[in-house]
């Protein structure tokens, strides 16, 4: 499975855009890039997939460049309750998504 | 919304003992997973279970665990002879399939053994 690498923590204020980098070199041609959000004693929750350019939910949009070695999270307007811990996750498609491996994540702090 | 459920969300044991973690999956989904979380660490991978059998398991995933789906709905972690490092956040998750799936997870039992 391909290694990711996102910043440890980040700080915004409500009503601002977050954008959240996971860098993910080792791609394989088959590897997903899927986020998933964590509340403190909560269980991960699934955000956005995608697998190569731009992806868009009601929660937040997901740009893949061309050589698929980084992808970023945008969460629009984010509120208190938004913070958490995020997760960037790389993984086969084909072969099955079976085992997640989940890094230290990007703890994100919204502020008044 | 459809949601995965575990009980107990917290269990209390003394080491030594034997505990069984009990998840109810989203009723459609064929795939479980057991997953663990110690206290200010990363979110653990321990096994995944399809068609009544471990499709995949950790190295964390000893003779110490075992996984059962004894009816139609339930799905067990069971943890024999318990150790004060087994305690953490033990979270079940589910999914439709198992490729470009989203996991859906239980909000966790915490296990403390004391």
């Amino acid at each position: 499975l391909a290694k990711t690498t996102q910043p440890i923590s980040m700080d915004s204020y409500e009503g601002q855009e977050v954008n959240i980098t996971c860098s993910h070199n080792n791609i394989a041609t088959n590897d997903y890039i899927t986020w998933y959000q964590q509340f403190p004693s909560q269980g991960p929750r699934f955000i956005i997939q995608g697998y190569k350019t731009k992806v868009t939910n009601e929660v937040a949009s997901l740009f893949i460049p061309a050589d698929r070695k980084s992808s970023t999270l945008s969460l629009p307007r984010v509120s208190l309750s938004d913070t958490a811990v995020y997760y960037c996750l790389v993984g086969p498609g084909d072969t099955g998504f079976q085992k997640l491996v989940f890094g230290t994540g990007t703890r994100l702090l919204v502020s008044p | 919304e459809p949601e995965v459920t575990q009980t107990p969300s917290h269990q209390v044991t003394q080491m030594g003992q034997e505990v069984i973690l009990r998840c109810v999956p989203i009723s459609n989904h064929l795939y479980f997973y057991w997953y663990r979380q110690i206290l200010g660490q990363k979110v653990e991978f321990l096994v995944s279970f399809y068609n009544n059998e471990i499709s995949e398991k950790s190295e964390i995933f000893d003779d110490q665990f075992s996984v059962e789906r004894p009816d139609g709905s339930n799905f067990t972690l069971k943890i024999r002879s318990t150790k004060l490092e087994d305690s953490a956040m033990y979270f079940c998750a589910s999914s439709v399939g198992h490729s470009n799936t989203e996991a859906f997870f239980g909000q966790g039992t915490r296990l403390t053994v004391v």
